[in-house]
């Protein structure tokens, strides 16, 4: 079973600060996604992180693969009230997902 | 991005009744399609994962004579909550692959009284 971990589980922070959230596993992933959920709604998909250390940026956030492709990081900068929401990580083939963080950015 | 549906959106039904839920991909096939469950405040929790054209197979701890999944096209699958009780009650979303990406339906909230 492909087990991953996400830290913070909440997180609670000002307009404008930055942030971090971890996926980790001991599994191995051909590749990991992020995804962002609000309330009453389904996932959506934010990023898919197939290559070993890839970086990607998606305008404020910047998602990073580990070189070993067992563990992934979601940055966000200058946090707004708009980001506000579930975070899940999962990875491929088998789609589990994390325990998800949840972020509230308060203006 | 794909576009993947569910219908319905939510459902109120009695204890000991079955209630069937539809997942569609609208513009593309997926071969695979998997189903979750959430409850209040928590993750999703991967239910089963559905092939087209074969059984499906289920997270170990899920009940496949209470949850049938059927996957009978490319483009809809179904999972039918069986004899449903309160404890049934959640949030039931399924998602579709197309190549290495999934894409997840809106959601069906099951209220069983």
């Amino acid at each position: 079973t492909q087990l991953l971990e996400q830290s913070p589980q909440f997180l609670s922070i000002q307009e404008g600060e930055n942030l971090t959230v971890y996926c980790n596993s001991s599994s191995v992933f051909s590749s990991l996604q992020w995804y962002r959920q609000e309330p009453g709604e389904g996932p959506v998909l934010l990023v898919t992180v197939v290559t070993g250390g890839e970086v990607k940026k998606l305008k404020r956030l910047t998602f990073q693969f580990g070189d070993a492709r067992k563990d992934s990081s979601l940055h966000i900068t200058a946090a707004q009230p708009g980001d506000t929401g579930l975070y899940l990580c999962a990875g491929d083939p088998a789609m589990r997902f994390g325990a998800g963080t949840r972020l509230t950015v308060k203006p | 991005g794909a576009v993947v549906s569910q219908h319905p959106s939510w459902v109120i039904c009695k204890s000991g009744t079955s209630v069937k839920i539809e997942c569609r991909s609208l513009d593309f096939q997926a071969t695979t399609m998997f189903w979750y469950r959430q409850f209040p405040k928590q993750s999703l929790m991967l239910m089963a994962t559905s092939n087209e054209g074969s059984k499906a197979t289920y997270e170990q701890g899920v009940e496949k004579d209470k949850f049938l999944i059927n996957h009978a096209s490319l483009t809809l699958s179904t999972l039918t909550v069986t004899s449903a009780h309160p404890e049934d009650s959640s949030f039931y979303i399924c998602s579709a692959r197309e190549d290495a990406q999934q894409f997840f339906g809106p959601g069906t909230r099951l209220t069983v009284l």
